[in-house]
């Protein structure tokens, strides 16, 4: 099937830190979403993107649609201990129905 | 708040002795899934629910069942529990859309542990 290359796979940052992360693929996807996960939890929501180019902010992460739509990054400012966790991304292509695609994950580990 | 639930949160059980997991959700979506999801790994779909449409994923295996019995909860049936089954199972809903804008939101996942 599909994949997403998530990069990088694991970063490891001192506090206050910008972060970057971001998943590429070969083919095109009309809905980005990027979810964090704790120790044990399941995956939390943290940014939905429906539209090629589009800029979306929560509090300090920022996401983009890229404009190819084969492509998003997320971005995390000023980076805090409990931003630890994993990050996956997720795309829907249009021909996958109601099934997502995941990335990887990227491991941030924040240093105090 | 509308949410995702899943129950037990961890769950003990033998080798080859079924087990029901439950999920249940307050955001009156109409699609429900199932995935499982290994250590340091992404989630991996078994199956999902379009209303009462069953879909199940072609490299599912046939030790794993699903039930639907109204829109509100899902469960996964473990026939036969092995130990490669152990993992985080989590479940999922989004209310379907046609085109961009769907969007999956997670319950809390169990912890399933075979001895």
């Amino acid at each position: 099937g599909q994949q997403l290359n998530q990069s990088p796979q694991s970063m490891f940052i001192q506090e206050g830190e910008d972060v970057s992360m971001n998943c590429t693929s070969s083919s095109i996807f009309n809905t980005w979403l990027w979810y964090k996960q704790d120790p044990g939890e399941g995956p939390v929501l943290l940014i939905a993107l429906y539209k090629a180019g589009e800029l979306t902010s929560n509090g300090r992460l920022t996401a983009q649609f890229g404009i190819t739509r084969k492509d998003s990054f997320l971005n995390i400012s000023a980076s805090i201990p409990s931003d630890v966790g994993i990050y996956f991304c997720a795309g829907r292509q249009e021909t996958s129905g109601s099934r997502l695609t995941f990335g990887e994950g990227t491991q941030l580990t924040v240093n105090p | 708040d509308a949410m995702v639930i899943q129950n037990p949160r961890y769950q003990v059980t033998q080798f080859g002795k079924p087990v029901t997991l439950s999920c249940s959700q307050t955001l009156n979506h109409n699609v429900m899934y199932w995935y499982q999801q290994k250590s340091s790994q992404a989630p991996k779909l078994l199956f999902h629910y379009y209303d009462k449409d069953f879909n199940n994923e072609a490299d599912t295996p046939d030790n794993f069942q699903s039930r639907r019995p109204n829109t509100s909860f899902c469960f996964l049936d473990i026939r036969s529990p092995g130990l490669g089954d152990a993992a985080m199972y989590l479940c999922a809903t989004s209310r379907a859309q046609v085109g961009a804008g769907e969007t999956q939101y997670f319950g809390p996942g169990t912890r399933l542990l075979v001895l």
